[in-house]
C-alpha cells in the first residue's frame, strides 16, 4: 500500500497564487491518475481536478494541476485567490491493489 | 441532474451492523460507465474509501474493511446499499454515497451522519 502526504496547512492572501502538493509514498506518481477535491466547512465535497489536470464543468480556470516525476508528486495551483477557496482540499490516487487513497488533507485559508 | 442521497439510522449500537442505502435519482444505476461507491469522513479527519460496486453487481472494497463490509445494488429501486458489521466508534463517521466515471468522483450525496454508541 502506499500513502499520499499532503501539508496540513497553506495560507496565502486573496489575488495571490497557492500550490497544494501531495507526494506519493511508493510506486511512481505518473502510473495511476491523481484527483483533487475541495471541501468547504460543512459541504460534501466537490471535484476541482480530475485525471491529474483535468477539470469539470464549471471549475474555472483558476484552478490547474499537475505531476511532477522528479518527486514523485502532484500538485494542485489556484490563482487569483478568493475567500470562496478556502476550504480543505485532498489528493486522491489508487493502485491495482487499493483502487483509492486519498492524502490527509490541507487547509487552504485565504487571509 | 443526478442526485445522490444517503438514508438510514443516525446511531448504531457497538457490535451492530450499519446499513446505509443510496438513493439515485435523474439517472440510471444500470449505466455502464460509473462505477457506484462509498466513502467516509470521521469527524474533522479526512477521507476513507470504503468501496464500490457496478451495476453488474461486482465489487471491490477497502482492504482494511474487506472483512466487515457488504454492498448491493437493486437496479428495480435504483439503489445501492452498504452493510458494515462489528461497528465501533472507530466507524463513527459522516458516510458518503458518490457516483464515479471509473477514475474519479462527479456525483457527491451529501452524507449522512452515524454515530455508534449504546
Amino acid at each position: 500500500n502506499f500513502m499520499l502526504t499532503q501539508p496540513h496547512s497553506v495560507s496565502e492572501s486573496p489575488g495571490k497564487t497557492v500550490t497544494i502538493s501531495c507526494t506519493r509514498s511508493s510506486g511512481t506518481i505518473a502510473s495511476n491518475y491523481v484527483q483533487w477535491y475541495q471541501q468547504r466547512p460543512g459541504s460534501s465535497p466537490t471535484t476541482v481536478i480530475y485525471e491529474d489536470n483535468q477539470r469539470p464543468s464549471g471549475v474555472p480556470d483558476r484552478f490547474s494541476g499537475s505531476i511532477d516525476s522528479s518527486s514523485n508528486s502532484a500538485s494542485l495551483t489556484i490563482s487569483g485567490l478568493t475567500p470562496e477557496d478556502e476550504a480543505v482540499y485532498y489528493c486522491q490516487s489508487y493502485d491495482s491493489s487499493i483502487p483509492w487513497v486519498f492524502g490527509g488533507g490541507t487547509r487552504l485559508t485565504v487571509l | 441532474q443526478v442526485q445522490l442521497q444517503e438514508s438510514g439510522p443516525g446511531l448504531v449500537k457497538p457490535s451492530q451492523t450499519l446499513s446505509l442505502t443510496c438513493t439515485v435519482s435523474g439517472g440510471s444505476i444500470t449505466s455502464t460507465t460509473y462505477y457506484w461507491s462509498w466513502i467516509r469522513q470521521p469527524a474533522g479527519k479526512g477521507l476513507e474509501w470504503i468501496g464500490r460496486i457496478y451495476t453488474s453487481g461486482s465489487t471491490h472494497y477497502n482492504p482494511s474493511l474487506k472483512s466487515r463490509v457488504t454492498m448491493s445494488i437493486d437496479t428495480s429501486k435504483n439503489q445501492f446499499s452498504l452493510k458494515l458489521q462489528s461497528m465501533t466508534s472507530a466507524d463513527a463517521a459522516v458516510y458518503y454515497c458518490a457516483r464515479v466515471p471509473i477514475t474519479w468522483i462527479d456525483v457527491w450525496g451529501k452524507g449522512t451522519s452515524v454515530t455508534v454508541s449504546s
